[in-house]
C-alpha cells in the first residue's frame, strides 16, 4: 500500500541514542495508528491519533514519545530504548476513528544494540 | 474485550491446491472483521473486510472468506494457491463503538510447495 510511507525502513541504534521514525500518508485520512510488531506475537496498538489529537495511549513507556504535527504525518521520537524493544514498527491511518478499515505502511525494522 | 484466535502458526500446501486458513473470535457485541497479508519485509496489505451484509467476502488475489456468526469464524479461502501467495497471514477484529482498535491474530505463515 503505497498510500502510506515509513522512514527509515531499517534503523540500528545504541540504548542511549535518541532518534525518530516518520510516517506519511497520502491517503486524506485523519486517523493514524502506530503498531509493534515482535516477533511470534500478535501486533500491539501503540498510540491512535485522531485529527492530530491523542486518543490512545496503550500503556507505552516513556521512552517512546508520539508527535502528529497534522493529519498526514506521525512521528515516533525514540530515546533510552532496551533491547526488549527490537522489533518492526508499523504505522497505519484509516479516514477517522470510526471508519474501521486500516492501511498500512511497510514499517520501520528496529534493532536496539 | 474481543480476542482472535488463529490456529495454525503454519500452512505448508502444494500449489494450485486449495487452502483453509482458520481464524476464531470472541466478542459480547458486532464485530468488523479483517484479513491482512504480509509478505517478507513488507508492511499489512488489506486482502479483504466483513463490515456487514452479505457473509461471504471476496477479496483480492482470488481470496475470498465467510462470516460465520453461529461459528465466531471468519476462515479465509483460496481454490488454487500460487507460489507468489507465500506469505503470513493476519485475522483481525474490531467492534462497533470500538473507537477503531483491531486486535490481530498471531498470525498463519502460508508455504506454497512446487
Amino acid at each position: 500500500e503505497t498510500g502510506v510511507t515509513q522512514t527509515p525502513r531499517h534503523l540500528v541504534m545504541g540504548m542511549t541514542n535518541k532518534k525518530s521514525l516518520k510516517c506519511e500518508q497520502h491517503l486524506g485520512h485523519n486517523a493514524m495508528y502506530w503498531y509493534k510488531q515482535s516477533a511470534k506475537k500478535p501486533l500491539e496498538l501503540m498510540f491512535v491519533y485522531n485529527f492530530k489529537e491523542q486518543t490512545e495511549n496503550n500503556s507505552v513507556p516513556s521512552r517512546f514519545s508520539p508527535e502528529c504535527p497534522n493529519s498526514s504525518h506521525l512521528f515516533l521520537h525514540l530515546h533510552t530504548l532496551q533491547p526488549e524493544d527490537s522489533a518492526l514498527y508499523l504505522c497505519a491511518s484509516s479516514q477517522d476513528r470510526e471508519v474501521v478499515t486500516q492501511y498500512f505502511g511497510p514499517g520501520t525494522r528496529l534493532l536496539v544494540l | 474485550a474481543q480476542s482472535v484466535t488463529q490456529l495454525d502458526s503454519q500452512v505448508p500446501v502444494f500449489e494450485e491446491a486449495p487452502v483453509e486458513l482458520r481464524c476464531n473470535y470472541s466478542s459480547s457485541v458486532s464485530v468488523y472483521l479483517f484479513w491482512y497479508v504480509q509478505y517478507p519485509n513488507q508492511g499489512l496489505q488489506l486482502l479483504l473486510k466483513y463490515l456487514s451484509g452479505s457473509t461471504l467476502v471476496k477479496g483480492i488475489n482470488g481470496f475470498e472468506a465467510e462470516f460465520n456468526k453461529s461459528q465466531t469464524s471468519f476462515h479465509l479461502r483460496k481454490p488454487s494457491v500460487h507460489i507468489s501467495d507465500t506469505a503470513e497471514y493476519f485475522c483481525a477484529v474490531g467492534v462497533t463503538g470500538g473507537g477503531n482498535k483491531l486486535t490481530f491474530g498471531t498470525g498463519t505463515q502460508l508455504k506454497v510447495e512446487l
